[in-house]
């Protein structure tokens, strides 16, 4: 089964600040790769996704991620936040049996 | 179709009572997701059906738990003698096979075990 890494678990930013959420994942032959979002007391919506192709991978609101083979991570961007962005954020992984393992998350506070 | 509609929303029920979660897949999706979060985390698999078939339990998924996919459309997930534990976020989720193009989430019910 994979395993996801996210490895701050509260980013505080500036408004207009650029932004990176980090997400490791365990090594495998074959992986697909998500960012959600979730905001207070919602399910989560799907920001990207990697399924092969492009390693970077543009999504809704302004986010990219990029899909680093050799590093084995799938590390969100954003070049200018929004107060809107403040949420929670999650990073996951499926394999070869297409359930995907989630990490803690990661919660962005955006500052004005 | 309107997406994964989850229902109630919210549950509050007494420990040691019974509860039943629905979920309405996308309605093309041949897979079905239950996940459970609780506060701080991120989402914990718990169990997924293709089709009718429930394919995958976790260890998570202790034997108070039970889930159905009858004819492969909605699911029903059900806890029998709540414990205050079983407090959480309980979300589905569907996607269609054979890809992993995307797992579309309900907006989950809320359990609280009193």
């Amino acid at each position: 089964a994979q395993s996801v890494t996210q490895l701050d678990s509260q980013v505080p930013v500036f408004e207009e600040a650029p932004v990176e959420l980090r997400c490791n994942y365990s090594s495998s032959v074959s992986v697909y790769l998500f960012w959600y979002v979730q905001y207070p007391n919602q399910g989560l919506q799907l920001l990207l996704k990697y399924l092969s192709g492009s390693t970077l991978v543009k999504g809704i609101n302004g986010f990219e991620a990029e899909f680093n083979k050799s590093q084995t991570s799938f590390h969100l961007r954003k070049p200018s936040v929004h107060i809107s962005d403040t949420a929670e954020y999650f990073c996951a992984a499926s394999g070869g049996s297409y359930i995907p393992t989630f990490g803690r998350g990661t919660s962005l506070i955006v500052h004005p | 179709d309107t997406g994964v509609s989850q229902n109630p929303r919210h549950k509050i029920t007494k420990r040691g009572q019974n509860v039943t979660f629905r979920c309405d897949p996308i309605s093309e999706h041949n897979r079905l997701y239950w996940y459970r979060q609780t506060l701080g985390q991120g989402p914990e698999f718990l169990t997924y059906f293709q089709n009718e078939a429930q394919l995958e339990k976790s260890r998570l998924l202790s034997d108070r738990f039970s889930a159905e996919r009858p004819k492969g459309s909605f699911s029903t997930l059900e806890i029998q003698r709540t414990e205050q534990g079983d407090s959480a976020m309980y979300l589905c989720a569907s996607s269609p096979i054979p890809r992993s193009d995307g797992y579309t989430f309900g907006s989950g019910t809320r359990l609280t075990v009193v």
